[in-house]
Parts: C-alpha cells; structure tokens; sequence
C-alpha cells in the first residue's frame, strides 16, 4: 500500500505566474482534499474532490481551483500568483462512503511553493 | 473566526513527564476529533483521533480526552520521550468533509 505523495517538492514562482501542484492519492482512497499551511500556522482548507466532482471549499479565491482524475489523483492550480501564496501546499486523501462520518484524511509530505 | 482554539502555543517537558495539550472548539456538528504529529519540512500524521460518542481514548502512551458537554478535548502524551519533539495540531470535522486545525502546539522534550 502506498501513501500520498506530492509533486514537485519545491517550487518556485515570480508573481503573477501560474501554477500546477499534483497529488496522487493513497491506494483505495477516493477523496482529496487540498490545505495551505503558511509558516508556523496550521493548515487551512482550501477545497476537496470526492469522485471527480468540488465536495466543499474553504475561503479561498476562484483563482484556486482543482481536479480530480479518474485514478482519484488531483491537481491543484493557482492563477495569478501573489506573494501571500508562499506556503506548504498539502494534499490529504481519504476513503469516504455515502454519508458517512468524518473520515481519517492522510497527509501528503507537500509542496513548498515561493512566490517572489 | 478560528474553529478550534488550541493552547499553549509552545511546550516544554522533561524526558519522562506528561505533555498536555488542549482544544477546544465551538460547532456542535463536528463528529470526528484527530490529533496530527507533524516535523520540520514534513506533511502531518496522524496519531489518534476520536469521535464524540467515547470520552476517552489510549493508543500506547497517547491519549485523547474529550468532554462534550464542554466541547473540549485534549491530548496527553505520558512519559514524554525527545523523539516528540514536534509540533502538534488537533482538528474537528463532519461528515468527512474539510477540517478546521488548530494553531499547533510546538512540544520540545529536554533529555
């Protein structure tokens, strides 16, 4: 069984430039959501993809946006990029049945994006 | 408006003593309490997690507290070693959905 794993590890960007972070989700998972950690805070939700389709957003701006695949690995992508995007980007990956309760979300080792 | 509050900020123990840290949060609808262990330059992992329908909850020498009725709960690490050095963060959802973290508590064990 594998974990999440992220690409690329470290990126970095001049501002205004675009964007593409990849996740591949754990085996047998179904569900990816992506977080923002800026340094020394806690992550903060961004949105998620259960079955391809945007399953909840957190207050981040239309130029955040995603995909999910049909092997339930994700992209996430950030137009425009502005100096606040500096952070660790994480993606988590869970297994989610129909109206379940809170599922346990593993974590990905991130993506650590500069914008200069 | 932060959804779970979580404290102290920092944390230091000796080698052997107990690491507490608490959270406390305000949506009554959250059914899902998972505690993460996360290092420098890692992603978190996960370390235990609760659901509100126990108070408690061991696993080896971590365990969760939870108190409903106050909408709290906490993490007590018992004979604290320094390979736990970390920062740690609690956080709560529902329905699987997004999960609001707290701010992280950064635990240092003096040997």
């Amino acid at each position: 069984e594998t974990g999440v794993t992220q690409s690329p590890t470290h990126l970095i960007k001049t501002r205004g430039q675009q964007v593409t972070l990849r996740c591949s989700s754990q085996s047998g998972h179904n569900t990816v959501s992506w977080y923002q950690q800026a340094l020394g805070q806690g992550p903060q939700f961004i949105f998620q993809y259960y079955r391809e389709e945007e399953n909840g957003r957190g207050n981040f701006p239309p130029r955040f946006s995603g995909l999910q695949f049909p092997n339930y690995s994700s992209e996430l992508n950030v137009n425009a990029l502005e100096l606040d995007d500096s952070a660790l980007y994480l993606c988590a990956s869970s297994l989610v049945s129909g109206g379940g309760a809170g599922a346990e979300q593993f974590f990905g080792p991130g993506t650590r994006l500069t914008v200069l | 408006q932060q959804q779970v509050k979580q404290s102290p900020q920092s944390l230091i123990v000796q080698k052997g003593g107990i690491s507490i840290i608490n959270c406390a949060y305000e949506n009554t609808a959250f059914d899902y309490f998972p505690w993460y262990q996360q290092f420098p330059g890692k992603g978190p992992a996960l370390l235990i997690a609760i659901r509100p329908d126990v108070s408690e909850k061991k696993e080896g020498r971590f365990t969760i507290s939870f108190n409903k009725s106050a909408k709290q709960f906490s993490l007590h690490i018992m004979d604290s070693q320094p390979g736990d050095s970390a920062t740690y963060f609690c956080a709560a959802s529902t329905l699987g959905n997004q999960f609001y973290f707290g701010t992280g508590t950064s635990l240092t064990v003096i040997p």
